[in-house]
């Protein structure tokens, strides 16, 4: 389908090393969303871009974590020097323009650091 | 700080019932207000939204309420069945292409 792709879906990392989590919005969407989302929990917001440029970043826990968008499609999300607790589900999110405020999230990259 | 807060945590009806999950918030500023259904492995998905000039929305068996004043809005699901057992979070946001702020949700179970 023509939905949000996000890749790995599993993660299995060692603390310490760096990953990278790779969102392709749906073709054409302005904005894309990451979020996190831990066991039971609601989405919690980390960075947003409209195209290219990163609008909000506030909600990046610390500076392990950044995001880019180059050429504003697909998105990578890196966390470096990982820590146990950055285990979690990361959710990529595309909406367009005309979607009225709808986001379309992927299933989801699932992150474990052991 | 949790802007937006969601109640109960979990909730279980028998099938017809009408499950009512709670949302409040504290941001006045928000004007968009959506519920997301999800289910097991999947992401969350869009189920029904409202913006602050009307005060309920419906959409086939599910409605939502607002009440602008107490800063509240409820989704009901009406004859429920057990293909709606999911989590539901409820959301706000500014207009205007901005991240939505999610409530930590609602475990929904419909028993047969």
């Amino acid at each position: 389908g023509a939905g949000v792709s996000q890749s790995p879906r599993y993660k299995v990392t060692k603390r310490g090393q760096d990953v990278a989590l790779r969102c392709d919005p749906i073709s054409g969407h302005v904005s894309l969303y990451w979020y996190r989302q831990a066991l039971g929990q609601g989405p919690e917001f980390l960075t947003y871009f409209n195209y290219e440029a990163q609008q909000d970043k506030s909600g990046l826990p610390n500076d392990r974590f950044s995001a880019e968008r180059p050429e504003g499609s697909i998105s990578t999300l890196t966390i470096q020097r990982t820590e146990q607790r950055d285990s979690a589900m990361y959710r990529c999110a595309s909406s367009s323009i005309s979607s009225g405020g709808e986001l379309f999230f992927g299933e989801g990259s699932r992150l474990t650091v052991l | 700080q949790q802007q937006v807060k969601q109640s109960p945590q979990s909730l279980i009806v028998q099938k017809g019932g009408i499950p009512i999950i709670n949302c409040a918030y504290e941001n006045t500023a928000f004007d968009y207000f959506p519920w997301y259904q999800q289910f097991p492995g999947k992401g969350p998905a869009l189920l029904i939204a409202i913006r602050p000039d009307v005060s309920e929305k419906k959409e086939g068996r599910f409605t939502i309420s607002f009440n602008k004043s107490a800063k509240q809005f409820s989704l009901h699901i009406m004859d429920s069945q057990p293909g709606d057992s999911a989590t539901y979070f409820c959301a706000a946001s500014l207009s205007g292409n901005t991240p939505l702020v999610f409530g930590k949700g609602t475990r929904l179970s419909v028993i047969a």
